[in-house]
């Protein structure tokens, strides 16, 4: 199975700031990666997917990137409502999905 | 209001059979794959498996062929998900997702306990 190490696993923010949460994948996935977040109590959300296509009414200030087998989650001018639990998912292999450990993203 | 609606949380025995389900709505559930994630206390997502209801073409995942069966009830817009023998390592959360590769609606999720 393709393995995506996620980064960090937690961390603190403030209001404002531009967060950024890394998905390494153990080999080449060509893009094929989506992105959630997860508050407590809810399901989780799509918010990214094919690395970098923002899903339908999903703010501006998410956005993602890839270089080589990384790939990132930005989050510029974090807003109240985004501290939750975000984690990528790789779709590369389509008989094997693998997801990302996760990483929550807490107020400092 | 386009939602999946999982059945409730249940509590059960090792060894025993369990099916629970995934209703979908608002959408037309027959020409969207619905795939399983399994979550465990602690430890991250695992995709289990997706089954398309227009015709119950299943994929399942290495990790859970043969351990648990999926199937569709397209006159009812429901997805199943079935043990036949319950294990304690079983215990976790189930999701029921709507996509065959990346997943725009998502269940709230059942828990299934499993005491040996």
């Amino acid at each position: 199975d393709i393995q995506m190490t996620q980064s960090p696993p937690s961390l603190s923010a403030s209001i404002g700031d531009t967060v950024t949460i890394t998905c390494r994948a153990s080999q080449e996935i060509g893009n094929s990666l989506g992105w959630y977040q997860q508050k407590l109590g809810k399901a989780p959300k799509l918010l990214l997917f094919s690395a970098s296509a923002l899903d339908t009414g999903v703010p501006s200030r998410f956005s993602g990137s890839a270089s080589g087998t990384d790939y990132t989650l930005t989050i510029t001018g974090l807003q109240s409502e985004d501290f939750a639990t975000y984690f990528c998912q790789q779709y590369h292999t389509t008989s094997a999905l693998t997801f990302g450990g996760g990483t929550k993203v807490e107020i400092k | 209001e386009v939602q999946l609606v999982q059945s409730g949380a249940e509590v059960k025995k090792a060894g025993d059979f369990l099916k629970i389900s995934c209703k979908g709505s608002g959408y037309s559930f027959n020409t969207y794959w619905v795939a399983w994630v399994r979550h465990k206390p602690g430890r991250g997502l695992e995709w289990m498996g997706r089954i398309y209801p227009g015709d119950s073409t299943t994929t399942y995942s290495p990790a859970f062929e043969g351990l648990v069966t999926m199937s569709a009830d397209k006159a009812n817009s429901t997805a199943y998900l079935q043990w036949s023998g319950l294990k304690a390592s079983d215990t976790a959360f189930y999701y029921c997702v709507r996509g065959k590769h990346y997943y725009d609606l998502w269940g709230l999720g059942t828990l299934i306990t499993v005491s040996s």
